[in-house]
């Protein structure tokens, strides 16, 4: 079955330094992911649409310039917080596919901790 | 009208009952509904899905249950196990099918009691 894993699985970074988080498809081509984020306790948001040699597609209210995404092959696209703070403090899941017919799968998430 | 409405927020449930979640959406451009199963600190799941022109899928325990006209939809997971103890999101694609864009309900937390 596809399989999508997440690097790393949590993260603790300072106030202000960047950090990226991976998200690679294992066993096929991915050319959509997605990104979401997820609060504790509360549902997950999607945050951008990353496709294969495009720019990304932010959603509405997500920073471009702090989320930079970066989808440089078919089987990994990397997510970067860029300046981070406390407030970015949340569980990053990703998610790829092949497209309509043929599903999509989460990652297993990162938990990203801003001190 | 991109929202997607999820309760119960919290479910408690005996072993072997059935867990009933419900869902409900504004927006008939929405074209997929999955279900998914979180585990803490675990990405999401996918459990079972429906088409709009369905109005019932039923696989082993999980069934979602359709309704066009009402724009709601429901998950019932038969014979409760502890096992099944998790959060549970209902979700709904806009555009054709499966785009994998999803927006999610707010979440239900199950317990399933021995």
């Amino acid at each position: 079955g596809a399989v999508v894993s997440q690097h790393p699985s949590w993260v603790i970074c300072k106030s202000g330094t960047s950090v990226k988080i991976e998200c690679r498809s294992l066993d096929f081509q991915a050319t959509t992911m997605f990104w979401y984020r997820q609060f504790p306790k509360q549902s997950l948001m999607l945050m951008a649409t990353s496709n294969e040699g495009s720019k990304a597609t932010y959603e509405q209210g997500v920073e471009k310039d702090k989320f930079l995404i970066n989808h440089a092959s078919l089987t990994l696209s990397t997510l970067t917080v860029t300046s981070a703070h406390p407030e970015d403090s949340s569980f990053y899941i990703c998610s790829a596919g092949q497209g309509e017919g043929y599903g999509y799968t989460f990652g297993s998430g990162t938990r990203l901790t801003v001190v | 009208q991109q929202q997607v409405k999820q309760s119960p927020q919290s479910l408690i449930v005996q072993k072997g009952g059935i867990s009933i979640i419900n869902c409900a959406y504004e927006n008939t451009a929405f074209d997929y509904f999955p279900w998914y199963q979180q585990f803490p600190g675990k990405g999401p799941a996918l459990l079972i899905a429906i088409r709009p022109d369905v109005s019932e899928k039923k696989e082993g325990r999980f069934t979602i249950s359709f309704n066009k006209s009402a724009k709601q939809f429901s998950l019932h997971i038969m014979d409760s196990q502890p096992g099944d103890s998790a959060t549970y999101f209902c979700a709904a694609s806009p555009g054709s099918g499966n785009t994998g864009k999803l927006i999610f309900g707010q979440g239900t937390t199950l317990q399933v009691k021995p």
